[in-house]
């Protein structure tokens, strides 16, 4: 079993819509998480962290539950430009901090 | 201006060969890391190094060898290329718990 374990997609939705991905993990070490974008064929880069008070960035809301050891990420209002593979991620902070990448969920936004 | 960045972009070489990967960050970050995203997309760690000093070394075979010149750089040399090999290698810097990604060097082997 993944550490980190996302639904790879595609979710296909239309401009405007609101769309949620889900995410899970095993270590319950983690400590930091965070979500990121990958578009295609370019390096991830970081979209946002993860609190367990919920963190929101315009459009964008991240929510952590501990007790579940489950993220979440809702984007509302889709772009065309939110068209992306969106990475969830889990750390063990620390010294080494080491990131744990889950494989990514591919969204494309239609016109 | 280029944050982290890494050379070359693409890599084509035949197996058996020795090639090498440059990375450079101009973030005045502390901790470098090398990962390589395979076929299937997968994102993992392969190396990590703070200050040169090297402080994760996941299961990677011996024909990887990283080496930090200063904590500005993290080079990978990889000896007796495989096939196996072939995967785009992201270097990323990190001060605290950011990650920041270098553009990615694209290596076939053939």
């Amino acid at each position: 079993r993944k550490e980190v374990e996302q639904d790879p997609g595609p979710f296909n939705v239309p401009e405007g819509a609101t769309v949620a991905f889900n995410c899970t993990y095993s270590n319950s070490a983690s400590q930091s998480f965070f979500w990121y974008r990958q578009d295609c064929r370019k390096e991830p880069k970081l979209l946002m962290s993860v609190y367990s008070s919920g963190n929101e960035d315009g459009r964008f809301t991240a929510q952590l539950n501990r007790a579940s050891q489950y993220i979440s990420l809702l984007i509302r209002d889709s772009k065309l430009s939110d068209s992306a593979t969106y990475l969830c991620v889990a750390s063990y902070g620390g010294a080494t901090n080491k990131l744990i990448f889950g494989t990514g969920t591919l969204l494309a936004v239609q016109p | 201006d280029t944050a982290v960045s890494q050379t070359p972009k693409y890599l084509v070489t035949q197996m058996g060969n020795d090639k090498s990967i440059k990375c450079e960050q101009n973030l005045g970050h502390d901790t470098m890391y090398w990962y390589k995203q395979d076929s299937k997309k997968f994102l993992k760690i392969m190396f990590s190094y703070n200050n040169k000093e090297l402080i994760i070394n996941e299961t990677v075979p011996n024909r990887f060898s990283p080496k930090s010149p200063d904590k500005a750089h993290l080079n990978l040399h990889i000896n007796s290329l495989e096939l196996g090999d072939s995967a785009v290698y992201f270097c990323a810097s990190s001060q605290e718990r950011m990650q920041y990604f270098g553009p990615g060097t694209r290596l076939t082997v053939t």
